[in-house]
């Protein structure tokens, strides 16, 4: 079945560090790759996605790219900041389309 | 508000008690899905409709645990004789079109119920 498996936190990094978060998966087919975050107290927020090999996905300075050579997805930014502490989940979609499969979280915690 | 929206936000119950946790999804979202997220744990999915059309329901973990959406719209999922293990936050998700292959259309999901079960 399809599995995802990203880096444990929680990673804690100061203000302006430069951010990675590793994110591989397994599926069949081609499926397409999500990064969703969670802000203390708030529901899942969709982040960015990519629906096929190569492309790049961004939003708010994060930025990800599907490997398919590599089964990867990881999460980068440039700079952190204090905003940007929360739980950073990545997800794939069956071939389907009917369900998400996400990785254990990653914790952010952004200090000033 | 235009988002999803869970209710109640959070529900405590004596173990053996039902419970039901209700989903109103963005006005005209076509799919709707439920997850369960343990503590400190990414979400798994429970099921997914379409209109009112349970078309998933496998990942539901026993029978004592029952969705429906009878008019295509809210959503209830219903817990019988809760157990300990069944403390977590269930989420719900929409999106608006039907799903399938080709279709990529995010889901949105609510700030979830969080149960505990003493």
């Amino acid at each position: 079945g399809n599995s995802v498996t990203q880096m444990e936190g929680p990673v804690t990094l100061s203000e302006e560090a430069f951010l990675t978060i590793n994110c591989t998966y397994t599926a069949t087919g081609y499926p397409s790759l999500f990064w969703y975050v969670q802000y203390p107290g708030e529901g899942l927020q969709l982040l960015l996605k990519a629906t096929k090999a190569d492309d790049k996905g961004s939003n708010k300075g994060f930025e990800a790219t599907y490997r398919k050579e590599t089964t990867s997805f990881h999460l980068e930014k440039g700079s952190v900041q204090v905003s940007d502490s929360a739980v950073y989940f990545c997800a794939l979609l069956n071939n389907a389309g009917n369900m998400l499969t996400f990785g254990g979280g990653t914790r952010l915690m952004v200090k000033p | 508000g235009a988002g999803v929206s869970q209710s109640p936000r959070y529900k405590v119950a004596k173990r053996g008690q039902d419970v039901a946790l209700r989903c109103d999804p963005i006005s005209g979202h076509v799919s709707l899905f439920w997850y369960q997220q343990a503590l400190g744990q990414g979400p798994e999915f429970l099921t997914y409709f379409q209109n009112e059309a349970q078309l998933d329901k496998s990942g539901l973990p026993s029978d004592r645990f029952f969705a429906e959406r009878p008019e295509g719209s809210v959503s209830t999922l219903k817990i019988q004789r809760t157990q300990q293990e069944d403390s977590a936050v269930y989420l719900c998700a929409s999106s608006l079109a039907r799903t399938g292959r080709n279709s990529n259309q995010p889901q949105h999901f609510g700030d979830g119920t969080r149960l505990s079960i003493l």
